[in-house]
């Protein structure tokens, strides 16, 4: 079956701590990866997003994601987390080919960065 | 070129009535995802539509429950016969293709008293 798992349901920082986010999916075949990101309050927003090339990807504010294909991983990172990054943050994946592209969603993980 | 529009972004019903969600997607997109977002139970997806076709609906409710997004016009997910455990936000979203990003609408807040 079609899953994607996240790992960690809720991380607690400092200001300047590293972030490494789990995200394992279960899917055959070929699949574009996503990381969408919600504000308090907010509507979902997206971090990055990998379809194909480079497996290490560049996202919004300092945010960069791992496509381990052999590992069916596409863990989040950030090298130092500020107090404006607490949210929850989305893991999502879809198939590359095929007439139902809908995207299979994570549970979220909840971030909160004391100050 | 404005985002996903949602409307309205809070809705009060009581039991038994009904609920009409509407969302406009982006110019120019024509593929439309409605999901459900429940505290601690993450974003739940309802089903998935492209114009005047129901793609996939695995997520809807059998019951009560109804989508649909016509040629003209926003996108309309429609929730009969309302109970308390329909509370929650509602989020919809838009790509211009599938699976390209989506791009998702503020949300409807549903409260059933």
């Amino acid at each position: 079956a079609q899953s994607v798992s996240q790992h960690n349901h809720h991380v607690i920082l400092s200001e300047a701590a590293s972030l490494e986010l789990g995200c394992n999916y279960s899917y055959g075949g070929t699949v574009n990866l996503f990381w969408y990101v919600q504000y308090p309050g907010q509507h979902l927003q997206l971090l990055l997003k990998y379809f194909s090339g480079d497996p290490l990807v560049k996202g919004i504010k300092g945010f960069e994601a791992e496509f381990i294909k052999s590992k069916f991983s596409f863990n989040l990172r950030k090298p130092s987390v500020q107090w404006s990054d607490t949210a929850e943050y989305f893991c999502a994946v879809g198939p590359l080919a095929g007439n139902n592209r809908k995207l299979i969603w994570g549970l979220g993980t909840s971030l909160a960065v004391n100050p | 070129n404005a985002g996903v529009m949602q409307n309205p972004r809070h809705l009060v019903r009581r039991r038994g009535q009904e609920a009409r969600l509407r969302c406009s997607p982006m110019k120019g997109h024509s593929h439309v995802y409605w999901y459900r977002q429940l505290p601690e139970e993450g974003l739940k997806f309802m089903v998935y539509l492209q114009k005047e076709n129901i793609i996939d609906e695995s997520g809807m409710p059998k019951e009560r429950f109804s989508a649909e997004f016509p040629k003209e016009g926003p996108s309309i997910l429609r929730i009969q016969q309302v109970v308390r455990g329909d509370s929650a936000a509602y989020f919809c979203a838009s790509s211009p293709r599938s699976p390209d990003e989506q791009f998702f609408g503020p949300g409807t807040r549903l409260t059933v008293l």
